[in-house]
């Protein structure tokens, strides 16, 4: 099992492009999720799934946009990037809720 | 919303030394209750989880302690070794069967 991968690693944006971030996962989880973790800092949910075709908001929704219409794929979207998205995108899967959350890499992404 | 607080955020322990990183919590119906390690760019990784109706769970060096009451519980480290060196974060979870982490806490093995 590959867990879950993350594309791309990292990328540089300009102010006001658009981008897509991919997330997959091999495990058959119906829970995923997407954080950003700023320097320093502790992880905030931008969004979160519980299976295809449902999610939900978390702490920091603005200024991106989910999808879910397969178990394994959870792509965030941003559109109109800013200075303040620049953050460590991490993706994550679990079983359910309250269980063991399996993160992947991370995608680094400086906005300029 | 559930307010997660980490307590101390930098701690430096000699190499073999026990630490203890608190985490205290606001929702009463949080129930499970998980620490993640994070190295230096690395992703976070669960290292030891507890639910409500267990006080104490330990694996190895690594044990976890719960005090529902006063809404927090620790993460206790013994025999300290270098590697043990990372951000460790609390992630309580209540009733919106989400995790809320905490700000972490930076650990340091000085050998």
């Amino acid at each position: 099992n590959a867990g879950v991968t993350q594309t791309p690693k990292f990328r540089i944006l300009k102010i006001g492009q658009s981008m897509t971030l991919q997330c997959t996962q091999d495990m058959n989880h119906n829970y995923m999720y997407w954080y950003r973790q700023d320097p320093g800092m502790g992880l905030k949910l931008i969004y979160y799934s519980v299976g295809a075709g449902i999610t939900d908001k978390g702490e920091v929704p603005n200024g991106y946009n989910v999808s879910r219409s397969t178990t394994e794929d959870f792509p965030l979207r941003l559109e109109l990037a800013a200075p303040s998205q620049t953050s460590v995108y991490f993706c994550a899967s679990s079983v359910q809720g309250k269980e063991t959350q399996y993160f992947g890499p991370g995608t680094r992404l400086l906005v300029l | 919303g559930e307010n997660v607080e980490q307590h101390p955020s930098t701690l430096s322990v000699q190499e073999g030394d026990s630490a203890v990183i608190k985490c205290t919590y606001s929702d009463s119906a949080s129930n499970y209750f998980p620490w993640y390690k994070q190295e230096l760019g690395k992703r976070p990784q669960l290292i030891i989880d507890i639910r409500s109706n267990v006080g104490e769970k330990k694996d190895q060096r690594i044990a976890v302690t719960l005090n529902k009451t006063a809404k927090h519980f620790s993460l206790h480290i013994t025999e300290t070794q270098p590697e043990d060196s990372a951000v460790y974060f609390c992630a309580p979870a209540g009733g919106a069967q989400k995790l809320v982490f905490g700000q972490g806490t930076r650990l340091t093995i000085n050998p």
